[in-house]
């Protein structure tokens, strides 16, 4: 099974900030890799698609790159509404696998 | 607008049986993998099994296999989850989720981009 590690786990950050969160596949998944905002109680909302593609209604703030086995979520000029935990999916066949989560606070 | 709304979750004593179930509005339902996802209690996204558009493959993680068992009811556009023998460690909020699409062996809709609201299961020991 492939395992997702991301880093880092926490970090905190200030509005305006860039921020960058990694995730690494334990093999190669080409490109078939989503990145996921989710808020305290509410449901996970997809961000990107196919490592890039940014979901239709997403600010374009949020970008994704990669390939392979590393893979980058940066969101340029953090909003307070961004605040929020943030989770990658592999989807390279089954079983699918998430990442552990990055969190991102307030500084 | 594509919509899932789950049901079914409860509160079960441990080796009890739940069964979940996910209905669909809003989209072709028949034309897209589904698939379950947890969250434990202040723990991350763990998916749990995934279904073909028509039912002939199914996949689960390693923890509930043998014992969660995932089917589909296209014609009432409807996704289940049966559990059995469940365990403390079962206890999360359980999210359905429109899984990925093809059209001639490609991939036009990746996985997850609609998820029902939840629904809880908590298995008491």
């Amino acid at each position: 099974d492939i395992q997702m590690t991301q880093s880092p786990s926490a970090m905190s950050a200030s509005v305006g900030d860039r921020v960058t969160i990694t995730c690494r596949a334990s093999q190669d998944i080409i490109n078939y890799l989503a990145w996921f905002q989710q808020k305290p109680g509410k449901v996970p909302k997809r961000l990107l698609f196919a490592a890039s593609n940014l979901q239709s209604g997403v600010p374009s703030r949020f970008s994704g790159s990669g390939s392979g086995t590393e893979f980058t979520l940066t969101i340029s000029g953090l909003q307070p509404e961004d605040f929020a935990t943030y989770y990658c999916l592999q989807y390279n066949g089954h079983p699918r696998t998430f990442g552990p989560g990055t969190k991102v606070e307030i500084k | 607008e594509a919509q899932l709304v789950e049901s079914g979750g409860g509160l079960v004593q441990s080796g009890g049986s739940l069964r979940l179930s996910c209905g669909a509005s809003g989209f072709t339902f028949r034309g897209y993998w589904m698939s379950w996802v947890r969250q434990a209690p202040g723990k991350g996204l763990e998916w749990v099994a995934n279904i073909k558009e028509d039912g002939s493959e199914k996949y689960y993680v390693d923890s509930v296999k043998g014992r969660f068992t995932i089917s589909r009811d296209n014609a009432n556009n409807s996704l289940y989850l049966q559990m059995r023998s469940l365990r403390a460690e079962d206890t999360a909020v359980y999210f359905c989720a429109r899984d990925q699409t093809f059209v001639r062996g490609v991939i036009i809709s990746f996985p997850m981009d609609v998820w029902g609201q939840g629904t809880t299961v908590t298995v008491s020991s």
